[in-house]
């Protein structure tokens, strides 16, 4: 049963240490995208690529994250520097135009 | 722009009874997808149920049924015969058709199972 994968599934920093996440969407996938999820803000759609090409990374805070998929079968985002703010969960999906995403178990980043 | 709207925070349930849950929609489209993902204490988003808009027919996946309103931009999800297994948020989520699988969610509504 394919499935999302994403690490690491905790993450305990201080505050302004780089931090990496990683996806592997599932093989054959043409579309990733990264969600955040608050408390206050609920699922936020921070970037999204197809075909490994960056679509939308609107919702994304460009002076300190960025979204890459060196190939298609990774996908990262990278905080530098982080900030207790971005303590959140942190879920990849990814999908195949069918209208529905496959989401990884998420990654929890406590930021202190 | 299109928005995902739940009404209803939290809710509660008794076990074995049937539990209703709200959403409304906003959007311009005329076809699109229409989703009911859980979200348990696990973290993991499991998809519950999909409407494709075109379809008039309510969508249903055993106990859970959907009552999609086109015109009213309406989207409830129906839970018969709940379970404590059922206790989780849900969240209701809409995707413009061919898009990119780019999913818009609501807030969310968290469901109380009590036994």
């Amino acid at each position: 049963d394919a499935r999302v994968t994403q690490t690491p599934r905790h993450k305990v920093t201080e505050m302004g240490q780089e931090v990496t996440m990683r996806c592997q969407p599932i093989l054959g996938h043409n579309t990733v995208f990264w969600y955040r999820q608050t408390m206050m803000q609920g699922l936020e759609l921070l970037a999204y690529f197809r075909n490994r090409a960056p679509l939308d990374d609107s919702g994304m805070p460009k002076d300190r994250f960025s979204a890459e998929m060196p190939d298609a079968t990774l996908a990262t985002l990278k905080i530098q520097p982080s900030e207790p703010r971005d303590s959140a969960v942190y879920f990849c999906a990814s999908g195949f135009n069918r209208g529905r995403l496959d989401f990884g178990p998420g990654t929890r980043l406590t930021v202190l | 722009a299109q928005t995902v709207t739940q009404s209803q925070p939290e809710m509660s349930v008794q076990e074995a009874e049937t539990v209703t849950l709200s959403c409304t929609y906003d959007t311009s489209e005329s076809d699109y997808y229409l989703f009911w993902y859980k979200q348990p204490p696990s973290r993991q988003m499991i998809l519950v149920i999909r409407q494709e808009a075109y379809k008039q027919q309510n969508a249903t996946e055993n106990r859970f049924s959907v009552n999609f309103q086109k015109a009213a931009k309406s989207f409830s999800l129906k839970i018969s015969d709940s379970q404590l297994g059922d206790a989780a948020m849900y969240f209701c989520a809409y995707s413009p058709l061919n898009r990119d699988d780019k999913i818009i969610f609501g807030k969310g509504t968290r469901l109380h199972i009590l036994p």
